[in-house]
Order: structure tokens, then sequence, then C-alpha cells
């Protein structure tokens, strides 16, 4: 069962922002949203993560909708090493999710000179 | 350097030979599991680990088998590896539910 639903694929000019949506509409109360990137077939990397306010790091910016069924990663300024597979998973303090994490077949996207 | 150490990282082997993947964490985490990515697939958790002697399935546990004995270790077992368990592997740990995941490099399997 998938928990998030993200678009296969995405393309973004080099040095615009990048704007990556994950739909999770089932999210409980519990469960946080993290996002990971995969560049090539290394081991994913953790980006972000949020519960329902807005966060912000060096690398991203996360963007939860109010009813929390949505989330938009921001990449401010993308550059060609950001070509990458982006994975949006939810994961609970407790219950199933917990564990059990589902990360589906993420979002690739390909950053253009 | 904390990380998470998978063993090894290729490997070719033949079918019915049985073959385990070591996965160490020097970070004293609770949580540890197992994925498997396949093209056009994406990631897929074979198992997991909430602490230790505790473990359960995730989505794709069938030919597979964990134990967790220690907190630093989480091998994955194939008992009799089949050229359909030909993948690339990931192991994960993190400090409990709800953290930040570190992955491991990854080990990539063929299974002739």
């Amino acid at each position: 069962d998938a928990k998030t639903t993200q678009p296969p694929s995405m393309d973004c000019a080099e040095g615009r922002a990048a704007n990556l949506p994950c739909n999770h509409s089932t999210i409980s109360g519990n469960e946080y949203v993290y996002w990971y990137r995969q560049i090539h077939s290394q081991g994913p990397q953790y980006i972000i993560h949020g519960l329902k306010n807005n966060e912000t790091n060096e690398m991203a910016s996360l963007i939860i909708t109010e009813d929390r069924k949505s989330s938009t990663l921001i990449l401010p300024h993308a550059t060609l090493r950001d070509t990458a597979v982006y994975y949006c998973i939810v994961r609970g303090l407790y219950g199933g999710s917990q564990g059990n994490l589902i990360f589906g077949k993420g979002t690739k996207l390909s950053v253009k000179p | 350097e904390a990380q998470v150490t998978q063993n090894p990282r290729y490997l070719i082997t033949v079918t019915g030979k049985k073959l385990t993947v070591t996965c160490s964490q020097n970070m004293n985490h609770e949580y540890m599991s197992w994925y498997r990515q396949d093209p056009g697939l994406g990631l897929r958790q074979i198992y997991y680990s909430m602490n230790v002697e505790v473990t359960d399935k995730g989505d794709v546990p069938e030919g597979y088998k964990v134990s967790r004995k220690e907190k630093r270790n989480f091998p994955l077992i194939l008992e009799s590896p089949s050229p359909n368990q030909t993948s690339l592997y990931f192991c994960a740990s993190s400090i409990s539910g709800a953290n930040v995941l570190t992955f491991g490099a990854g080990s990539r399997l063929t299974v002739l």
C-alpha cells in the first residue's frame, strides 16, 4: 500500500528552484514526513523532515499543507549535483509506520544546464 | 565516523548457495532494516528490527531471513538464493522510530 504519491520524473533548470510535490492524504497525526534522495545507486541520504510546520535547513525547505495531506520539497537553487531520485515517506512515532517504511519509486529529478 | 557498513559490496553467486550479507552500525541505533532496489520498482523493505531480538517482515520478505542478536548487527540471510533475488540491497538504521535513517553503501548481488 503506497502511503505517498510522487510524480515519476521532473526537470529543472540549473539555478532555478526545484519544487517536488508529495501526496500523503492518509497521513496520521503521529506521522512525520521525511525526504531522502539517492544519487545514482548510492545509499539514500536524508534531506529534511517535518510534522506540521514548515522546515528549512541548509539543503532544502519543506512546506507541509495545513491539512498535512501533501507537502513540497524545495531546492532553492538547483545545481547539476542535485540530479537524483527523491523519496518522500511518512514515518510514525508508533504503530506500523514506525518500522514498516514504504519508499516507493520516488521522483527522478533532472537538473539541466 | 558514524556509519552503516555492509559486506560484501559486490557478490556473484549461484542458485541455491546460501549466503549472508552483513550489516553493522556503530551508532548504537535501536532500529535496523533491509531494502532491495530493482529497476522500475523503487526501494522495497524486506525486514526490519525495532530492537535486539525483535524482527518483523516488511513488504517483500519471501526468500530472506534475518536475525538481531546484537544491537549493532543485522545480517540478511538468503538460505537458497534464486535469480529473482538478483538486486541491489541496502541496510539502514536509526535511533528509534520517527528518526532519521542512515543507509549503508549498498550490496549488489547477482544470482546465476
